[in-house]
């Protein structure tokens, strides 16, 4: 069946140094795959999405890879800010059904002022 | 245009009482999904409509969920015979057709509570 990893862990960094974080999955093939912050009490919110053909997104402060073959996408947060403190969510279609999104469990992520 | 709303924020329930919940869309949004949200865990599918027509059902779904959505706008979410398992936030997300493009616009959830 298919499976998605993120950290299993907390991640604490120090503010102005470069978060990153992990999505692993297994038994995929997946087209697309977008990233979501989601901070308590509210529902996730929308960051990125990259395509299966692209290696590298970038927005502002945040970069996403997406590695098909190593079945991987790394999340970087640049010069991090206590404000970047939420819990960021990998999620991936299947690109060929109806919008079906599989969302990893999430990783908490706390910048350190 | 203010986003995806839920309502209620927040229901406590006795078991086996049923529960009615409700997701306003974006307007210009054709696509509505329906996901549940356990405490640490990532949400999870249960169901999207397309206009009216719901077209996916998640297998985690039991016959005790139905959900619907009436003139392709609003949808509700039901759940019957509550048991203290469905404890959990269950949220709503509109978006366009290919709106895998682009993301989901979530709302805020309802956060269920089964006593």
């Amino acid at each position: 069946s298919q499976k998605i990893e993120q950290n299993s862990e907390a991640l604490n960094i120090q503010e102005g140094k470069t978060a990153t974080l992990t999505c692993n999955y297994t038994n995929y093939s997946p087209a697309y795959l977008q990233w979501y912050r989601q901070d308590p009490g509210r529902g996730p919110v929308f960051l990125l999405l990259i395509r299966e053909n692209e290696k590298e997104k970038r927005k502002e402060r945040l970069k996403v890879t997406f590695d098909t073959t190593l079945k991987q996408s790394l999340f970087h947060i640049t010069a991090s800010q206590p404000a970047d403190s939420a819990t960021y969510l990998c999620a991936l279609d299947l690109g060929n059904t109806g919008n079906q999104f599989y969302f990893g469990t999430g990783t908490s992520l706390t910048v350190i002022p | 245009d203010t986003g995806v709303s839920q309502n209620p924020r927040h229901k406590i329930t006795k078991r086996g009482q049923n529960v009615t919940f409700r997701c306003d869309p974006i307007s210009e949004h054709n696509r509505l999904y329906w996901y549940r949200q356990t405490l640490g865990q990532g949400p999870e599918f249960l169901t999207y409509f397309q206009n009216e027509a719901q077209l996916e059902k998640s297998r985690l779904l039991s016959d005790r969920f139905s959900a619907e959505r009436p003139k392709g706008s609003f949808s509700t979410l039901e759940i019957q015979r509550t048991e203290q398992g469905d404890s959990a936030m269950y949220l709503c997300a509109s978006s366009l057709s290919g709106g895998n493009r682009g993301g989901y616009t979530f709302g805020s959830g309802t956060r269920l509570t089964v006593v």
